[in-house]
């Protein structure tokens, strides 16, 4: 069966610091990717998204940047935090494009405070 | 962008008691999607429902595409059910446009 992990489960770092957070998938391959942010309180918002090695799409403008360097690892970064960039963040992965699973699955989340 | 609205915001039930949650959606979708958020932050998934009606256990929903909304029918609710439910439509590819959410309490 499928698993999907992230790490840090919590992290609180200063304004002006970098970051990098990690998702790992298991049990699948050519997976589609995705990094969503949740603000306290609100729903999940987009962030990237990708389809293949070295393929990202953002979604919205901001301070972060994401990479995928293996099939089934998904990095979101950041050179300098602010403190609007605290949430928690969650990976999700979903089959590739021309697979029937049009489901999404979501890893445990990184909750991330930026003081 | 396509707007996801639900409704109620909030809502705090006694155990036992049933319940409505409504999704609209401003577009035509690809497909829908219900989560639950547990306390712990982990969204798991209820039902895959682009269309009609499926059960599971004391869960059903039920998708009318061409009114661009959906139910989620919560029977006998446990204090387990209690969370954050959203509903998530998919607009483009496979690119998932959360709701507002529904922040439920299921009290003993």
């Amino acid at each position: 069966s499928q698993t999907i992990h992230q790490w840090p489960a919590t992290l609180v770092q200063p304004v002006g610091s970098p970051l990098s957070l990690e998702c790992t998938v298991e049990g699948t391959s050519n997976p589609n990717l995705y990094w969503y942010r949740q603000a306290a309180g609100r729903g999940l918002q987009l962030l990237f998204y990708s389809v293949g090695i070295g393929q990202i799409s953002s979604e919205v403008p901001q301070n972060l940047s994401a990479s995928r360097p293996q099939d089934r690892q998904f990095i979101l970064s950041s050179k300098k935090l602010l403190l609007s960039d605290s949430g928690f963040y969650l990976c999700a992965w979903s089959g590739p494009l021309l697979s029937r699973t049009d489901t999404q699955y979501f890893g445990p989340g990184t909750r991330l405070t930026v003081l | 962008g396509i707007q996801v609205e639900q409704s109620p915001p909030d809502l705090i039930l006694q155990e036992g008691a049933n319940s409505t949650l409504r999704c609209n959606f401003s577009d035509s979708v690809n497909n829908l999607q219900w989560f639950h958020q547990n306390p712990w932050g982990q969204l798991i998934n209820l039902f895959y429902i682009p269309s009609g009606t499926k059960q599971n256990g004391r869960l059903s929903a039920t998708t009318v595409a061409t009114e661009r909304y959906s139910l989620l029918y919560i029977s006998s609710s446990q204090t387990t059910d209690s969370g954050v439910y959203f509903c998530a439509v998919e607009h483009g590819f496979q690119k998932l446009v959360f709701g507002t959410g529904t922040r439920l309490l299921v009290s003993p």
